[in-house]
Formats: C-alpha cells, structure tokens, sequence
C-alpha cells in the first residue's frame, strides 16, 4: 500500500553540488509531478510528466531537470544546487494530466538544505 | 503573483469554535480541490467542486464552490485538535491544463 515513495527523506548540499531526488508511485498512474513548497507559497510546480518518456516545464523550472524513462519512476535532478533551492520538495501523481478532477496522490517530501 | 489567494493565512482557534477558510481569485475554474496537509507529510485531497455554487459536506467540513466558480470556502463545525493542519486549495484555470495550489491557510486548533 506504498502509494507515492520519495527519497531520500533528507538532504543537505553544498551550493553547486548535484544530485537527483527519486520518486516512485504503485498506482499506475500515467501523470506525475514535482513540486516545491516555501512558506507562504502554497505549492509550486517545477516539472510534470503527462506520460512515460513526456515531461514539460512548470512554474518554476530554472535550475532542475526531469526525467521519465519509467511510468513508475519520475526523477528530479538539481544541476548545481543553489541556496535558493532551500525548500521541500513533493512528488504527486494522478491517473491523468489536466483533468481537474484527477486527485493528485503526493508523497511525504523530500527536506533538502543547501548550504 | 498566485491566482489563488487564501485567507487568512493563519488561524489559531480553541477547540469548538467555528471557521470559515477562503479562497479566491480572478480566474475560472472547471474544478476547485481541497486538501489537507499535516506536518511531515505530503497533502491529501479532502474534497473536489465542479459545479457553480454546489455545496459538499464531509463530516463537520462544509465546502462551497462560488457560483461564478472563481470562488470557494471551506467552514469547519465545532473545530478539534485533529482538524489542525495546513489548508491548501488548488484548481485548472479554465483553458489551462496544469493544477495550481493556493498560498495555503494555517489551522492551529488547541484545547
């Protein structure tokens, strides 16, 4: 009954290292999604995936890269971590993308400083 | 600048109490959602309002969707600890295809 799984959980960096925050969802679900969320600013989209081997830009894609090479698996990639990346970041999927009545089914976060 | 604005922003109540969250914008929307966010976790739909001006209930939750759909409130009955969290609505513009998240309202319920 996993759901949505992120990880790792935690995460401090360094500025400009890189790494990649995983996501993995048991639904089989064809559209998933990341986000980050700051205080006071709700939820913000930095990428989505409308289906396997699709991904588009969000809101605030700048300093992030996606990939979808799984339907089960979406990744999110920090290129050269910046301070302002400081945030939690949520992965979602939904049966399909666009349809506002789709549930968004969200994972626990991923807490990621970067120093 | 958000589309969808939600106030308040924060909310400390005693338990019983009753509360009344809002969220608005200037847009259409086909749909409204309502979630729920506890800490540590990631948020959890509580509800969805298609049609202008319908009405859902969910225990002591209340839900309105604006009969303009560009509106929706969500009121709380007889507040409890449990019901403390952080409030998010979120919806697809009309004419757009990517769900977007309001700034989110604060509940803090104390005994």
């Amino acid at each position: 009954n996993a759901g949505v799984t992120q990880t790792p959980k935690f995460q401090v960096l360094k500025t400009g290292q890189s790494m990649t925050l995983q996501c993995a969802q048991d639904m089989n679900h064809n559209s998933m999604y990341w986000y980050r969320q700051d205080p006071g600013m709700g939820l913000r989209l930095i990428y989505y995936s409308a289906s396997e081997g699709t991904t588009d830009k969000g809101e605030v894609p700048d300093g992030y890269n996606v990939s979808r090479l799984k339907k089960q698996n979406f990744l999110l990639g920090l290129e050269s971590a910046a301070p302002s990346q400081t945030s939690v970041y949520f992965c979602a999927s939904s049966y399909s993308q666009g349809a506002g009545h789709q549930p968004q089914h969200f994972g626990d976060g991923t807490r990621l400083s970067i120093l | 600048t958000q589309l969808l604005e939600q106030s308040p922003q924060f909310l400390s109540i005693q338990e019983g109490e009753n509360l009344t969250v809002y969220c608005n914008s200037s847009s259409v929307f086909s749909s409204l959602q309502w979630y729920r966010q506890e800490p540590g976790e990631g948020p959890v739909l509580l509800v969805t309002v298609v049609t202008g001006g319908e009405v859902k209930k969910l225990k002591r939750l209340t839900f309105q969707f604006g009969d303009a759909r560009k509106d929706s409130s969500l009121h709380i009955t007889a507040a409890q600890p449990g019901d403390t969290g952080l409030y998010l609505c979120a919806g697809v513009p009309g004419g757009g295809n990517k769900l977007t998240f309001g700034t989110g309202t604060q509940l803090k319920v104390e005994l």
